[in-house]
């Protein structure tokens, strides 16, 4: 049973640039959650995806954009990239039925760097 | 809003010896689950523990116990008899039981176990 996949593991871009960030939820999973993991610092949400739709979103400007396929997987874009942008890019997926116990499964998350 | 508050930045310890990681929370919610998770140096989230906050009796899992306290706040994780292995970063979370589904995250703290 394969658990949450993240592509590409690792990327370099410059700033003013975009970038795409892809992710496979665990089998079975329908929700899909986005956390940014700065340097030193602790996952802070950027939003949720719901039936193809965003559902909750945290504290991030509209550079952050995202989307839903019908089969569960997810994309994260950030645009007009900031060196600020540089981090992990963790992808958690869940049930919605279960609500908010929580139990998130991550991904391993992709390393931006921004130069 | 939610806080989570990890003071301890990193630890060092040698192997075989006790650590507790300490873990201090603030929320308006009445009812919320609190969460240990671990990130060994791959990045993945790895999810230990999740406590609901109408339930303060502490528990043991093998090497693993958790002592939350309500009346303070607080939620801390011990591991017995450290091993190597343990070496991580290790976070604490905070979600309401109700509305937004996005885990509040402490800052980490750093496990470092020494042979």
């Amino acid at each position: 049973d394969a658990g949450v996949t993240q592509s590409p593991t690792h990327l370099i871009k410059t700033r003013g640039q975009q970038v795409t960030l892809r992710c496979s939820p665990k089998s079975g999973h329908d929700t899909v959650s986005w956390y940014q993991q700065a340097l030193g610092q602790g996952p802070q949400f950027i939003f949720q995806y719901y039936e193809e739709e965003e559902r909750q979103r945290g504290n991030f400007p509209d550079r952050f954009s995202g989307h839903q396929f019908p089969n569960y997987s997810s994309e994260l874009n950030v645009n007009a990239l900031l060196l600020g942008d540089s981090a992990l890019y963790l992808c958690a997926s869940s049930l919605v039925q279960d609500g908010n116990t929580g139990e998130l499964f991550f991904g391993e998350g992709s390393r931006l760097t921004v130069l | 809003a939610q806080k989570v508050t990890q003071a301890q930045t990193e630890i060092s310890v040698v192997e075989k010896e006790d650590v507790t990681l300490d873990c201090v929370y603030e929320t308006r919610d009445t009812t919320y689950y609190l969460f240990w998770y671990k990130q060994p140096p791959s990045g993945e989230l790895v999810f230990l523990i999740r406590r609901n906050s109408f339930d303060e009796q502490n528990e043991i899992s093998g090497r693993y116990s958790w002592n939350f306290q309500k009346s303070t706040s607080s939620f801390n994780f011990t591991i017995t008899a450290s091993q190597v292995v343990d070496s991580a970063v290790y976070f604490c979370a905070l979600i309401p039981r109700t509305g937004r589904r996005a885990l509040t995250f402490g800052s980490g703290t750093r496990l470092q176990v020494q042979p």
